[in-house]
């Protein structure tokens, strides 16, 4: 399978609501990252997960968590949702450093 | 200093014109120097990238490090009104995510 797909779509959650995004990555690539982008923003990096394991984090509290699947799917879970988790949730996989990565078309987050 | 600094436009130029899109980075560790190009309520897309200092070419976009200078730039040759997106400047590092940062993005339109 080739390309990085989400689900879902657009998506909207009551604030202190919990969301789980998904992802499928393309087959082969080991390392999956997540990243928040906010309107008029570039992306900012939430974690990565090589291998099923947690390999690095960014600027993002505890109730950003995520899973990653031997299949190649992962999942960002966010917990308490606030107004300002509001943005374009994308998953992003490559398969080492230097390759650059592919991007899933977003998940669109709006937090009322 | 933010690790990566983009000027976000918007930048409107004539179709056919030449386009320079630039960044300027902060850490000397970067080695892998990505251009990503995101279309409105879309994922970014790799372009293309380089790989230290240099120069890399393909089709109307040529791609260009100064590792000296910390000075990344995207030329667009006889711009398209289908080039109009968002253009990101991703440098990476060696050992993975800690070096995986986007620019804020510079918008382009290319006017017909």
């Amino acid at each position: 399978e080739t390309g990085v797909t989400q689900s879902p779509t657009h998506l909207i959650k009551t604030r202190g609501q919990q969301v789980t995004l998904r992802c499928s990555s393309q087959s082969g690539h080991n390392t999956v990252s997540w990243y928040q982008q906010a309107l008029g923003q570039g992306p900012q990096f939430i974690f990565q997960y090589y291998r099923e394991e947690e390999n690095g984090r960014g600027n993002f509290p505890p109730r950003f968590s995520g899973l990653q699947f031997p299949n190649y799917s992962s999942e960002l879970n966010v917990n308490a949702l606030e107004l300002d988790d509001s943005a374009l949730y994308l998953c992003a996989s490559s398969f080492r450093v230097g390759d650059g990565y592919t991007f899933g078309s977003g998940t669109r987050l709006t937090v009322v | 200093q933010k690790e990566v600094e983009q000027d976000p436009g918007p930048l409107s130029v004539p179709e056919g014109a030449i386009v320079s899109l630039n960044c300027t980075y902060s850490n000397s560790a970067f080695q892998y120097f990505m251009w990503y190009r995101q279309y409105s309520r879309k994922g970014p897309e790799l372009l293309m990238y380089t790989y230290s200092s240099g120069n890399k070419e393909d089709g109307r976009f040529t791609a260009q490090v100064d590792k000296s200078s910390k000075y990344i730039s995207l030329f667009i040759r006889d711009s398209q009104p289908s080039d109009s997106a968002t253009y990101l400047c991703s440098p990476e590092g060696p050992g993975g995510y800690q070096k995986v940062t986007f620019g804020i993005g510079t918008k382009l339109q290319v006017i017909p």
